[in-house]
């Protein structure tokens, strides 16, 4: 079965630092990763996804995640932090032809 | 507006009652998920159409249902509401099974 855990509820972030939002990963066979991003009362967006390739994956927003398979492992980083990229981010899996599956989210806070 | 659309926005009913969340995808996607997200649980999967078809069944209970119409929308029935039910309900969409999915804005369920 597929799972995802992000082991951090909340992060905190000066702006203009570097940010990272942790996120690893169990799934049979190739996994499909993504990043999604939740404002206050709206919907969640897609900011990126890795399905082969490159393991530095460029999405919206100046945001990036590295696969890292060793470490099942799908961190997402930013390098430099706007108090606009403040909101709750969800890691995310499937296995090719099956359901995605979320992870519980982690609240990051970007500090003025 | 990621071309997924959910209605109603807000729904306030009893306990006991039974609701109809409904969902239209985005043009061309045949792939149609529903999650709950409740505080304290994060985003549960509830279930998946593909092409009409139920593909994927996660924590759904019950007394909730769901079906995927020959036009692609589909519909989830919530019935003999609880309390406990009160949630978000978000449809998302994609072109495939495991690929990237967008979301509604979601359903904002009330039971009182």
């Amino acid at each position: 079965a597929q799972s995802v855990a992000q082991p951090e509820d909340q992060v905190n972030v000066a702006e203009g630092n570097p940010l990272t939002v942790k996120c690893t990963y169990s799934v049979s066979g190739n996994p499909y990763l993504f990043w999604y991003v939740q404002y206050p009362n709206r919907g969640l967006q897609f900011l990126l996804k890795y399905i082969t390739g490159d393991n530095l994956v460029k999405g919206s927003y100046g945001f990036e995640a590295e696969f890292n398979k060793s470490q099942t492992s799908f961190h997402l980083k930013k390098p430099s932090a706007l108090v606009s990229d403040s909101a709750l981010y969800f890691c995310a899996v499937s296995n090719r032809d099956d359901k995605i599956i979320f992870g519980k989210g982690t609240r990051l806070h970007i500090l003025p | 507006d990621s071309g997924v659309t959910q209605t109603p926005k807000h729904l306030i009913t009893a306990t006991g009652q039974r609701v109809t969340l409904r969902c239209s995808p985005r043009s061309g996607d045949l792939s149609v998920y529903w999650y709950q997200q409740s505080l304290d649980q994060g985003l549960q999967f509830l279930i998946q159409y593909y092409n009409g078809e139920e593909r994927a069944k996660g924590n759904i209970l019950e007394r909730f249902s769901a079906q995927q119409f020959p036009d692609l929308h589909s519909e989830l029935n919530l019935s003999s509401l609880e309390l406990g039910d009160s949630a978000l309900y978000f449809c998302a969409s994609s072109v495939w099974t495991g690929a990237e999915a967008f979301f509604g804005q979601g359903t904002r369920l009330t039971v009182v």
